[in-house]
């Protein structure tokens, strides 16, 4: 089964303006990972966060990590036409495996 | 340079029908998986070779086989191919010794269809 939910499902935003993903997810983590997937394409890495940390960022990414709520988000600030993908979060727990929440689907209209 | 590629990209077949994947990583990374994303997008691991010994077999029909020749290929076998088969699979790798972290690069997906 999934590890998780993502919220919201799909969301649909001007160019320029900033967007806000979330995701939840069961059980203890080791990290967290955020991925993309334009239309067509495998998955790409876009941030990892340990479970001790809190807030990452890398560019125009902002990931915050919530283990007592067991939640975590990524923001993207200033989106592009080129941001329209669907986003992912999964949580890594033995093994190296992957658990991936359902995804959220972004459209970024210019 | 493609980092992890996958052949074919498009994989059209009949049920009943065996078939196989092939994945290659060209970044020296010792652990490979396979995933399959299915028609709602959702992703869930199936298998994880780490230097050619399995390491991770979730609940997978016995009629999918991995095959590891060497810790830069995963080859997925499917036998008897059925229609809920129809997905998307993605091959994975990420280095696991001697990092911190553990960052996995996807290989572009094989689109399998069975009529």
């Amino acid at each position: 089964s999934q590890q998780g939910e993502e919220d919201p499902q799909a969301l649909s935003i001007q160019e320029g303006e900033n967007a806000t993903m979330n995701c939840s997810y069961k059980t203890s983590i080791n990290n967290l990972q955020w991925y993309r997937q334009n239309s067509g394409r495998g998955l790409v890495h876009l941030i990892l966060i340990r479970s001790n940390e809190r807030e990452k960022h890398s560019g125009r990414l902002r990931v915050t990590l919530d283990t007592s709520k067991k939640s975590s988000s990524l923001l993207i600030t200033a989106s592009r036409a080129a941001d329209t993908a669907s986003y992912f979060c999964a949580t890594v727990l033995y093994g190296n495996k992957l658990v991936f929440g359902a995804g959220t689907i972004l459209r970024v209209k210019s | 340079d493609t980092a992890v590629s996958q052949t074919p990209k498009y994989l059209v077949t009949q049920m009943g029908n065996d078939k196989s994947i092939k994945c290659e990583q060209n970044l020296g990374h010792d652990t490979m998986y396979w995933y399959k994303q299915d028609s709602k997008k959702f992703l869930k691991i199936m298998f994880s070779y780490n230097n050619k010994e399995l390491i991770i077999n979730e609940t997978v029909p016995n009629r999918f086989s991995p095959k590891s020749p060497d810790k830069a290929h995963l080859n997925l076998h499917i036998n008897s191919l059925e229609l809920g088969d129809s997905a998307v699979y993605f091959c994975a790798s990420s280095q696991v010794a001697g990092v911190t972290y553990n960052e996995q690069f996807f290989g572009p997906g094989t689109r399998l269809t069975v009529l």
